[in-house]
């Protein structure tokens, strides 16, 4: 079955940039979805489609995917962006699945 | 907008057979437009995929529970259930069930949009 691979953890301080990483066979053919968790809460779609936002979440979440390695990147990180982020495919063939990454916590030094 | 509830027992004997029920409002589980999933995540660790229904009733289940799930649609109740055989501690989790709409390409599918907020069964004697 696909694997997707993450960071356990990434550590960035207010203001700066954080990337957090999603690796896969051929992911870049792929369309990546990610979401961010909160604790106690269920997780919330932050991107989609590699580089797409709902409405609602903060331009500062963007997303890119190419090759190997999906990335979602975090402009100006805030202390309320402190949760654990998971990236996510879903594919229909001859059988449908979905697959999430390990999931990467985001501390906010 | 739509809202989904997980209801369901909060602990399960091991051996025993773990149910639970998520009732969906505002929303048709029959509209034919959605997947309608069960994701776990068990204590400190990451999201788990245990299957899907679409509204015919056709199934997808996870290849590492598949021989221990079963998960099944009520439309006249707009609920979809889970049932998970054999548990033990390793099934301890809190259980999400969530709705994807039905659209794929040829390359991938949608995002999960809505998700229920999830309810902790444990496996215990």
């Amino acid at each position: 079955s696909y694997v997707l691979t993450q960071p356990p953890s990434v550590s960035v301080a207010p203001g700066q940039t954080a990337r957090i990483t999603c690796g896969g066979n051929n992911i870049g053919s792929k369309s990546i979805h990610w979401y961010q968790q909160k604790p106690g809460k269920a997780p919330v779609l932050v991107v989609h489609d590699d580089s797409d936002r709902p409405s609602g979440i903060p331009e500062r979440f963007s997303g890119s995917n190419s090759g190997t390695t999906a990335t979602l990147t975090i402009s100006r990180v805030e202390a309320g962006d402190e949760a654990d982020y998971y990236c996510q495919v879903a594919e229909s063939g001859i059988d449908l699945y979905v697959v999430f990454g390990g999931g990467t916590k985001l501390t906010v030094l | 907008q739509v809202q989904l509830q997980e209801s369901g027992p909060g602990l399960v004997k091991p051996s025993e057979t773990l149910s639970l029920t998520c009732t969906v409002s505002d929303d048709s589980i029959s509209s034919g437009s959605y997947y309608w999933d069960w994701i776990r995540q068990a204590p400190g660790k990451g999201l788990e995929w245990i299957g899907a229904i679409y509204d015919s009733g056709s199934t997808y289940y996870n290849p590492s529970l598949k021989t221990r799930v079963t998960i099944s649609v009520d439309t006249s109740k707009n609920q979809f259930s889970l049932r998970l055989t054999s548990v033990s501690a390793v099934d301890t989790a809190v259980y999400f069930c969530a709705r994807r709409p039905a659209g794929c390409s040829s390359t991938s599918c949608l995002p999960f949009d809505f998700w229920g907020q999830g309810t902790l069964v444990a496996v215990s004697s």
